[in-house]
């Protein structure tokens, strides 16, 4: 089946680092990958809609130059997130989809604590 | 716009017994409809969706859901609960087919007790 890899799982760092997780679609082409971010024992808010060669979507209230995304191509696209605060520490998700109206596909996640 | 409410944000079951996930939707057009389980530091596997045509949707695991319009309502069953259901479900809804962003409920901790 697709298969969505997301790296890194975890990340620990200081406040004012800038983080960058990768969201993979292993054997398939992604046309658009969704980024979520989940806290404690909430469900997941979408961040930003990203499509392969353009600009992100972003939902409302996202601070597009706090969470930067690339899609540079049909199986890879990258959430920085830049100059990072503990307020940023969330489980952040990626999601795949295939061209075809086919599901989205999920990420394992990425735990990032701020310190 | 579109929205999810799950009712009941923790639901406790024995194992062997009825599990009843509910999930009510808002959607101006005709919706496409999930479940997704997470497990702890997961991400979100699909057990089913609701396209179109038979509204009785059967997913993996054993679970099953129907969708009824005249409720506006998706709920989630399996017979027979198992140790391994023990997790976090989440009600979606999407007005964008399969491919449309997606609005989640607030989740469902299911646990399960020997």
């Amino acid at each position: 089946g697709a298969v969505v890899s997301q790296h890194p799982s975890r990340v620990i760092c200081k406040s004012g680092t800038s983080v960058k997780i990768e969201c993979r679609s292993l054997d398939f082409q992604a046309t658009t990958m969704f980024w979520y971010r989940q806290f404690p024992k909430q469900s997941l808010m979408l961040m930003a809609t990203s499509n392969e060669g353009s600009k992100a979507t972003y939902e409302q209230g996202v601070e597009k130059d706090k969470f930067l995304i690339n899609h540079a191509s049909l199986t890879l696209s990258t959430l920085t997130v830049t100059s990072a605060h503990p307020e940023d520490s969330s489980f952040y998700i990626c999601s795949a989809v295939a061209a075809g109206n086919q599901p989205q596909h999920f990420g394992d996640g990425t735990r990032l604590s701020i310190l | 716009a579109q929205s999810v409410t799950q009712l009941g944000s923790h639901v406790s079951v024995s194992e062997g017994a009825l599990v009843l996930l509910r999930c009510n939707y808002s959607s101006s057009v005709p919706p496409y409809l999930f479940w997704y389980v997470q497990y702890p530091n997961q991400g979100l596997q699909l057990l089913l969706k609701y396209t179109t045509g038979a509204t009785l949707v059967k997913g993996i695991n054993g679970f099953e859901a129907e969708f009824k319009k005249s409720e506006t309502s998706f709920h989630l069953t399996k017979p027979s609960a198992h140790m391994s259901d023990a997790a976090e479900y989440f009600c979606a809804v999407s007005e964008g087919g399969n491919t449309g962003k997606l609005i989640f409920g607030q989740g469902t901790t299911l646990q399960v007790k020997p």
